[in-house]
């Protein structure tokens, strides 16, 4: 089984804080995703990226970064968290096209 | 992009088969459907995809009318297990792998 793994299931964090949120997949996926989930707002895309040190913005990126360093590490960071990205965040993978995607379980960060 | 239409939230009684529609009337002949669910603080899962034809795989059944205008999920014995929301989406063919849920169907499975 493909197995996303992300680092913290919950996070608290103060405003202005630099925060990193890592993902970690097994099953030597070309692709991962970065999204948010926020009630009412549904599922939204922050970054993806579809090879090593290559990124793409999705439709939220402003106030995030990400780094892919190796193909199976792919990191979100928050330069400086601010209370409007509490959040629950969601990584995902899949190995080429389509849309079977395998996510981890989610890291729900508040900021305070 | 094809939008689908799915009930609010439906109950279904534990060891009976949840059918679980979903309305897809501007799908375009190339487009797949695809089911994900999301069990309560978990990240979602992939269920079960196709085009024209039925599809089962372990999880569930996924009949898709032969206008592809609509399918039906089915879990064919439904466990507490399943309680969760249950998301219909159509692939745009964008090649950009973005998923985006709607509201889903929040699916109660009761004993």
């Amino acid at each position: 089984d493909v197995k996303v793994t992300q680092s913290s299931r919950y996070l608290v964090k103060r405003t202005g804080e630099k925060v990193f949120l890592e993902c970690v997949q097994d099953m030597d996926h070309e692709n991962m995703f970065w999204y948010r989930q926020d009630p009412g707002l549904g599922l939204r895309l922050i970054y993806f990226s579809y090879d090593v040190k290559m990124k793409e913005k999705g439709d939220i990126p402003e106030g995030y970064s990400v780094s892919r360093e190796k193909k199976e590490r792919f990191s979100l960071i928050l330069e400086s968290a601010s209370t409007n990205q509490t959040s629950m965040y969601l990584c995902a993978s899949t190995l080429g096209g389509g849309y079977i995607q395998y996510f981890g379980a989610g890291t729900r960060l508040s900021v305070l | 992009d094809a939008k689908t239409t799915q009930p609010t939230s439906m109950d279904c009684a534990e060891g009976r088969a949840a059918n679980l529609p979903c309305n897809h009337s501007t799908i375009s002949g190339n487009e797949y459907v695809y089911w994900y669910r999301q069990i309560h603080s978990q990240g979602p899962q992939y269920i079960i995809h196709g085009l024209k034809n039925n599809e089962t795989n372990e999880m569930a059944s996924l009949i898709i009318t032969e206008d592809r205008k609509s399918s039906t999920l089915i879990l064919p014995h439904a466990t507490l297990r399943d309680t969760a929301v249950y998301y219909c989406i159509v692939d745009p063919g964008s090649n950009d792998y973005k998923l985006s849920f709607g509201a889903g169907t929040t699916v109660t499975v009761r004993a």
